[in-house]
């Protein structure tokens, strides 16, 4: 079964600061990888879809990028605003057929401070 | 937006009653899913649908059953609710016409006292 894993839990920025989050998965047969943003009380907002055979995609100030082969996806925030502030979390297809489950790390929990 | 609306938003039962939570999509995805998010578990997938009548269970499927007789409703019953089941639930659709990326729904929060 596919772990998919987010270090750190929580983490606090100055404004203006650029951050990168980090999600690291066990196997690296993966179809795709996505990031969501989670604010409280909310539902999950899809960020960003990295297919298996991309390396980066980017939207406004962020960019997530992949490498398979050490099972790691990082999502890179620019310019970091208060509005940032939320839960972000990371899902992983695996490449074998699993009826298009996804699984999911446990979330990086980012603070900006004004 | 995705299009998916879910019923109740927030509920609250008694331990040992059933419960049924709706997820409704307008847009004919073929996968749908029921997921549930609990602190320090992050979200586990609970059912998931393939197709009309077509439903696989997931990782914490115990205590839970599901049914779609439509593509455009996908419903989670609880069978005798306990009260290791109060979480937030999510129900989620896959867009396979965009590289199958997953759309959430806001969530039913329920509470089984």
């Amino acid at each position: 079964k596919q772990e998919v894993t987010q270090i750190p839990a929580a983490l606090s920025v100055p404004e203006g600061e650029n951050l990168v989050l980090n999600c690291s998965f066990t196997d690296s047969a993966i179809y795709n990888l996505q990031w969501f943003r989670q604010d409280p009380g909310k539902g999950l907002t899809s960020l960003l879809l990295i297919q298996s055979s991309q390396r980066e995609q980017t939207s406004g100030r962020l960019n997530a990028s992949l490498d398979k082969s050490s099972g790691r996806s990082t999502l890179y925030i620019a310019a970091s605003q208060p509005g940032d502030s939320a839960t972000y979390l990371c899902a992983v297809r695996p490449g074998v057929d699993t009826g298009n489950q996804f699984y999911f790390g446990t979330g990086t929990s980012l603070t900006v401070i004004p | 937006d995705a299009g998916i609306t879910q019923s109740p938003r927030h509920k609250v039962t008694e331990t040992g009653t059933p419960v049924t939570l709706r997820c409704h999509q307008t847009e004919n995805h073929r996968y749908m899913y029921w997921y549930r998010q609990d602190p320090g578990h992050g979200l586990r997938l609970i059912h998931y649908s393939y197709g009309v009548k077509d439903t696989d269970k997931g990782e914490v499927s115990d205590g839970y059953s599901v049914s779609r007789s439509k593509t455009e409703d996908f419903l989670l019953t609880l069978e005798s609710a306990t009260s290791s089941q109060t979480s937030v639930y999510f129900c989620a659709i896959a867009r396979e016409t965009s590289g199958n990326t997953i759309y959430f729904g806001e969530g039913s929060w329920l509470t089984v006292v």
